[in-house]
């Protein structure tokens, strides 16, 4: 059971905005950085989104990331057909010392 | 363009062991942290392991303490999970991650370890 709590489903209409919520705690979330993923319907996952809000080169800016407390977010803007796929997030948990994995979201575009 | 090719995946009755590699190219192999993560079919992401530059250093999740053990040849650019005692729940795809700018910002294919009897 992962300590990074996601919703299970997003959905919007080509064009809209979509958001995912990444809900943790103090000792992951609230004290290191917050890292998403997206997966590809048959492909490996991919780095979206590291460090709360940074975009590797490649990533459209409709991307984007942001963590507040112990809780973050992904946005997805101007939705495409393109952007169905399941989303992660991901962080350093220090009471576990090791990586933790959101549930994941999958997103689909209506 | 992949820079990590697993391979090693199989079979395997419950209690058995296989040996996962992966080879990496394209970048500094000995410069990077490195990973495994799994995936068990139709289930989410599930960081597996890690291991520092020089190998002085592993993390394991909890689950596979005592069981797996991760190293690495940086003269091959190499990375490896040596996996005993397998479980059904062990059965997932493997993917081989680099840690670089972020955890797990290169990712292989994936090789596939099934664990029945």
């Amino acid at each position: 059971q992962s300590v990074l709590t996601q919703p299970p489903s997003e959905s919007g209409t080509p064009g809209q905005r979509v958001t995912i919520s990444c809900s943790g705690g103090s000792s992951n979330i609230g004290s290191n950085y917050v890292h998403w993923y997206q997966e590809l319907p048959g492909a490996a996952p991919k780095l979206l989104i590291y460090r709360n809000a940074q975009r590797p080169s490649g990533v459209p800016d409709r991307f984007s990331g942001s963590k507040s407390g112990t809780s973050a977010s992904l946005a997805i803007s101007g939705l495409r057909s393109e952007d169905e796929a399941d989303y992660y997030c991901a962080t350093w948990d220090d009471s576990l010392s090791s990586y933790v994995f959101g549930t994941g979201t999958k997103v689909t575009v209506l | 363009d992949v820079p990590l090719v697993e391979s090693g995946g199989g079979s395997v009755q419950p209690g058995g062991s296989l040996r996962l590699s992966c080879a990496a190219s394209g970048f500094t192999f000995s410069s990077y942290y490195m990973s495994w993560v799994r995936q068990a079919p139709g289930k989410g992401l599930e960081w597996v392991a890690n291991m520092n530059q020089d190998g002085s250093e592993t993390y394991y999740v909890d689950s596979v303490k005592g069981r797996f053990t991760i190293s690495r040849d940086n003269a091959m650019s190499s990375l490896f999970l040596q996996m005993n005692n397998l479980r059904a729940e062990d059965t997932a795809v493997y993917y081989c991650t680099r840690d670089g700018a972020a955890p797990f910002d290169y990712w292989g294919q994936g090789t596939l370890v099934t664990v029945s009897s």
